[in-house]
This record gives structure tokens, C-alpha cells and sequence, in this order.
């Protein structure tokens, strides 16, 4: 069983229109993360959110962390080519210390 | 500052062969971590360090050791490589421990095992 569930896995668009994924799960958490991995490349941070309810935006990228802080969404509004990537949520376990676990992403493509 | 810098970024290997993928980071940080990515996958954690001398098993150790000699290097060992073990790998370091702080990744290298 993952700890993190990301749907949907696959996500093919059309530039301008708007979607939203998600990280789900059953465990409570201190704070969640959201990177995004460009093809070729390593993950960047985009976001931490760490209160229940928090709303962080990052120009069309809205990101929510759940009121019981189990889980998050990313919403992207007027999607451009430039946002295609793999989004990845990631969260520390509370016993594992410094170690990061990751979902298995949701792969994102938006086309021209 | 160049980040987390990994080499080679390339690498076919032959059943049974052994190679060191090297990480180095310049930002004086002192958590070091090497992650796996599969095909469509998430990362998952090999290996990772709290400060030079200290190293500790992730969530798929098997196949794999590290040393770190240095706050700069995290060097991921593969010895009698096999097809299982085809994959990305990525080496990442952050700061601190703390769970909102940031892992900063290298670019990766891309193994295949033949």
C-alpha cells in the first residue's frame, strides 16, 4: 500500500484549459511538498505547505494542503506548454527523521 | 554555485560489472541522499547520510553502498550489477532535517544494466 496516492496518473490537456490532481492519504502529516520534475532533469520544489486549510499560490498554480492535513491538490488554471512535467507530492513520516517519501506522480501534458 | 552536480549521466553496464556513481554538492549541507526512479514511477530512497561518517539504509539498500569521506561527496556504489537495478538515479542534499525544508537534486544518471 503507498503512502501517497496521486491521481490521476496521466493527464493530457489542451494549453489554456484548467485542471487540478491530487495527493491523497490516510496518514496524518506536519507538512507536504509538491515538486515538479522537467523531462532529463531532477525534481525542483515548488511549494511546502505545513497548516491545515493553506492556500499558497504560485502564479496559476494554487496548491491546497486538506483541513485534516492528509492530503493536497494542485490546481492549475490556463495551462501552458511550459507546465508539462511530472508533479510529485512528497511528505516526511513522521518516524523516518529526514527521509522523504515520495507519490508516484501524476505525468502532466499539455498540448499546443 | 553549481548545486548538486552527479556523474556520469550516461552509463550501460554488463551483468555482474561494478561503477561508483559520484554526487558532489557545494552548498555545505550536510544531508545527502541518493533516490531511484523507475519508468512512470516516484523516487524511491536508497541511501542517505546526516553528515560526514554517518550513513544510513533507505526504503531499497540491496545492491548498493555509500560512504561519505566528505561534507561535498556522497559516492552510490554498485557492485555485481544486475537488470533489476536499471534505472534513474538521482542524488539530492538539503540543510537540515526539518520537514519543510528542500532537497535539492542533481540531474541524474541514467543506468542501464545489460
Amino acid at each position: 500500500t503507498q503512502l501517497l496516492e496521486q491521481s490521476p496518473q496521466f493527464l493530457s490537456i489542451q494549453e489554456g484549459e484548467n485542471l487540478t490532481v491530487y495527493c491523497n492519504s490516510s496518514s496524518v502529516f506536519s507538512s507536504l511538498q509538491w515538486y515538479r520534475q522537467e523531462p532529463g532533469e531532477g525534481p525542483v520544489l515548488l511549494v511546502t505547505v505545513v497548516t491545515g486549510g493553506e492556500v499558497k499560490k504560485l502564479k496559476r498554480l494554487t496548491f491546497q494542503f486538506g483541513d485534516a492535513r492528509k492530503d493536497s491538490s494542485l490546481h492549475i488554471t490556463a495551462a501552458q506548454p511550459g507546465d508539462t512535467g511530472l508533479y510529485l507530492c512528497a511528505v516526511h513520516k513522521e518516524t523516518s527523521g529526514s527521509r522523504l517519501t515520495f507519490g508516484e506522480g501524476t505525468q502532466l501534458t499539455v498540448n499546443p | 554555485n553549481a548545486g548538486v552536480t552527479q556523474t556520469p549521466k550516461f552509463r550501460i553496464l554488463k551483468i555482474g560489472q561494478s561503477m561508483t556513481l559520484q554526487c558532489t554538492q557545494d552548498m555545505n549541507h550536510n544531508y545527502m541522499y541518493w533516490y531511484r526512479q523507475d519508468p512512470g514511477m516516484g523516487l524511491k530512497l536508497i541511501y542517505y547520510s546526516v553528515g560526514a561518517g554517518i550513513t544510513d539504509k533507505g526504503e531499497v539498500p540491496n545492491g548498493y553502498n555509500v560512504s561519505r569521506s566528505t561534507t561535498e561527496d556522497f559516492p552510490l556504489r554498485l557492485e555485481l550489477a544486475a537488470p533489476s537495478q536499471t534505472s534513474v538515479y538521482f542524488c539530492a542534499s538539503s540543510y537540515s532535517n526539518r520537514a519543510a525544508d528542500t532537497q535539492y537534486f542533481g540531474p541524474g544518471t541514467r543506468l542501464t544494466v545489460l
